[in-house]
């Protein structure tokens, strides 16, 4: 199975941080990456797919980059909603398999 | 909109199974995969498998192979996950996400059912 490793794990952040999610995969996934975000009690969002393509919806502070093994996802400008958890998934491979999570706290 | 409606919590005994079902509108049901995805009290996300609505066919993660069945009803636009042989490491919330073709993501998420396995 593809491993997917985030990090940092759990973060603090401050309102207007800019704040970067790296994840990435144990071999080559090209660009078969999604992004989600996760609330207390909530089922995940998507926000990114293909690596860099924004959910429709999604708000424009949220982008992806990256391809291969190394991925990145960037808040430009942390609002109050953002405070969540976000998960990597690959799609590259059966299992897909996701990432462990990243805790975004309100510092 | 987009909906996907679970059915309610469950609890089980060790080795009984269980049945979930994921009754979908507000899109084409046939058009779309629809995928399984678990999660432990505190952890992260685990990919089971999926079904395609219009064939039937599914492909499930060899961790559950042989104790997943996943099924649909398309006269009422449901699927159905059934796990076998139940453990307490089984206890999750279980949710459905529909997954377009061609895309390896989940872009419409069910509630979630929690099914707690205990004696």
């Amino acid at each position: 199975d593809i491993q997917m490793t985030q990090s940092p794990s759990s973060m603090s952040a401050s309102i207007g941080d800019r704040v970067t999610i790296t994840c990435r995969a144990s071999q080559d996934i090209r660009k078969w990456l999604a992004w989600y975000q996760q609330k207390p009690g909530k089922a995940p969002q998507l926000l990114i797919f293909d690596a860099s393509r924004l959910e429709s919806g999604v708000p424009s502070r949220f982008s992806g980059s990256g391809s291969g093994t190394d991925f990145t996802l960037t808040i430009s400008s942390l609002q109050p909603e953002d405070f969540a958890t976000y998960y990597c998934q690959q799609a590259n491979n059966f299992p897909w398999t996701f990432g462990q999570g990243t805790k975004v706290e309100i510092k | 909109q987009v909906q996907l409606v679970q059915s309610g919590s469950e609890v089980k005994k060790p080795g009984a199974s269980v049945k979930v079902s994921c009754t979908a509108s507000g899109y084409a049901f046939t058009g779309y995969y629809m995928h399984w995805v678990r999660q432990a009290p505190g952890q992260g996300l685990e990919w089971m498998g999926w079904i395609n609505p219009n064939s039937g066919g599914t492909k499930y993660s060899q961790k559950f192979q042989g104790r997943v069945t996943m099924t649909r009803a398309t006269s009422i636009r449901t699927a159905y996950m059934e796990l076998s042989r139940l453990r307490s490491d089984d206890t999750a919330v279980y949710y459905c996400a529909r997954g377009p073709l061609l895309v390896g993501a989940f872009d419409n998420w069910g509630q979630g059912t929690l099914v707690t396995v205990s004696s």
